[in-house]
């Protein structure tokens, strides 16, 4: 157990729909990560927050966005969702805002019907 | 861009030490190298890091060059338990978070 947590596990919904992917990192983690890993792909870094504010942004799609709240968890916000963004969502922690060891949540797997 | 070259696959008996190269020609100096895995589709798990000197903990050793432009990971003892995709990393230390992942090595533990 990783001390990281994302709720939910499963999501299913179609095409055209919002969600929101939630995500609550390590206590004392002050930064949060989002990747997205598809069907046998390696995962892809998606953003990261630390300490509230946007740290590095990766290949996110301007239909997604994220935010991290003063109690430091996170959430994932993907819209007009499509097929192709049916994949796993993982999201990871760390003390610090670069460079650290990196503790990852047991994802979301979002299914777009 | 992945900063890392790593065979795709390979195979090791179960109780036989497992060796997992990767490449890493273009480090720099503030960049350690980092080691996870990822079992099935569960979260990847951290295994072991280090900028240029050998490390061991215990789940692993880690033996970087001299050039540093290469690394092997050892798992001494594989288990079938052991069986996931390694993915090796290059993590800066300073500036602007860059984790690429690539695609790993998928090592499967024989009986």
């Amino acid at each position: 157990d990783s001390g990281v947590t994302q709720t939910p596990k499963h999501l299913i919904t179609a095409t055209g729909q919002r969600v929101t992917l939630r995500c609550s990192p390590r206590s004392g983690d002050l930064s949060v990560y989002w990747y997205q890993q598809s069907l046998d792909q390696g995962l892809q870094f998606l953003i990261q927050y630390y300490n509230g504010e946007e740290r590095a942004k990766g290949n996110i799609l301007e239909r997604f966005s994220a935010q991290q709240f003063p109690d430091l968890h996170s959430e994932l916000n993907l819209s007009s969702l499509e097929l192709g963004d049916s994949a796993l969502y993982f999201c990871a922690s760390s003390v610090g805002s670069v460079g650290e060891t990196q503790y990852f949540g047991p994802g979301t797997r979002l299914l777009v019907l | 861009d992945a900063k890392t070259t790593q065979p795709p696959s390979m195979d090791c008996a179960e109780g036989r030490a497992a060796n997992l190269p990767c490449n890493h020609s273009t480090i720099s100096g503030n960049e350690y190298v980092y080691w996870y895995r990822q079992i099935h589709s569960q979260g990847p798990q951290y295994i072991i890091h280090g900028l240029k000197n050998n490390e061991t903990n215990e789940m692993a050793s880690l033996i970087i060059t001299e050039d540093r432009k290469s690394s092997t990971l050892i798992l001494p003892h594989a288990t079938l338990r052991d069986t996931a995709v390694y993915y090796c990393i290059v993590s800066t230390t300073s500036g602007t978070y860059k984790y690429i992942f690539g695609t790993g090595t998928r090592l499967k533990v024989l009986a």
